[in-house]
């Protein structure tokens, strides 16, 4: 799997959006974009994924770039709940695909 | 509509005892994955089985860990003779199918304490 670098922490005010980046310049044209996050101690929480096209659900909206080399994540309006490790995960269809490499992510702290 | 449910939630063990983890899987999910955090680390891949049968077991210690996934029943992930080095979170994902499109979610996890 390709791999990612995400900064390691960030801040955002409640009621603002979080735009979490993640660079993954060596991602093949067959690798998803995956993030997920991790609220103290629980498991990894499903966020969205995208190949090419940029995605949106209830969570956040996914934008990856025209060359596929990067991607961020926006969370329209963070609240304190939204405090957790943001990771970015690439994974391939192939053999292996299947492991979720998890990074260091990004710690993001959403104040009041 | 449950998720991944995983038991015990807390396991609390003496060196050189048996821990068994349990792992059910969203319903009708046949893919299910082990992963091991370390205190302040990241998760690590450690086996992934589909239905009777391990896949690529290439994260799992050769020994004493071993892994199940019963054609009736929970995936179970076994650490025989604990150490205190095998004190972590044990998490547990499940996916309907194999590759990078079909999503993985993770169980709330077993935390386990080797005194």
């Amino acid at each position: 799997d390709a791999k990612t670098t995400q900064p390691p922490s960030m801040d955002c005010a409640e009621g603002r959006a979080a735009n979490l980046p993640c660079n993954h310049s060596t991602i093949s044209g067959n690798e998803y974009v995956y993030w997920y996050r991790q609220i103290h101690s629980q498991g990894p929480q499903y966020i969205i994924h995208g190949l090419k096209n940029n995605e949106t659900n209830e969570m956040a909206s996914l934008i990856i770039t025209e060359d596929r080399k990067s991607s961020t994540l926006i969370l329209p309006h963070a609240t304190l709940r939204d405090t957790a490790v943001y990771y970015c995960i690439v994974r391939a269809p192939y053999t292996g695909g299947f492991k979720t490499i998890f990074g260091a992510g990004t710690r993001l702290f959403v104040k009041a | 509509n449950a998720g991944v449910m995983q038991n015990p939630r807390h396991l609390v063990r003496r060196r050189g005892q048996e821990a068994r983890l349990r792992c059910s899987p969203v319903k009708g999910h046949s893919h299910v994955y082990w992963y091991r955090q370390l205190p302040e680390e990241g998760l690590k891949f450690m086996v992934y089985l589909q239905k009777e049968n391990i896949i690529d077991e290439s994260g799992m210690p050769k020994e004493r860990f071993s892994a199940e996934f019963p054609k009736e029943g929970p995936s179970i992930l076994r650490i025989q003779q604990v150490v205190r080095g095998d004190s972590a979170a044990y998490f547990c994902a499940s996916s309907p199918g194999q590759g990078a499109k079909e999503t993985q979610y993770f169980g709330p996890g077993t935390r386990l304490l080797v005194l």
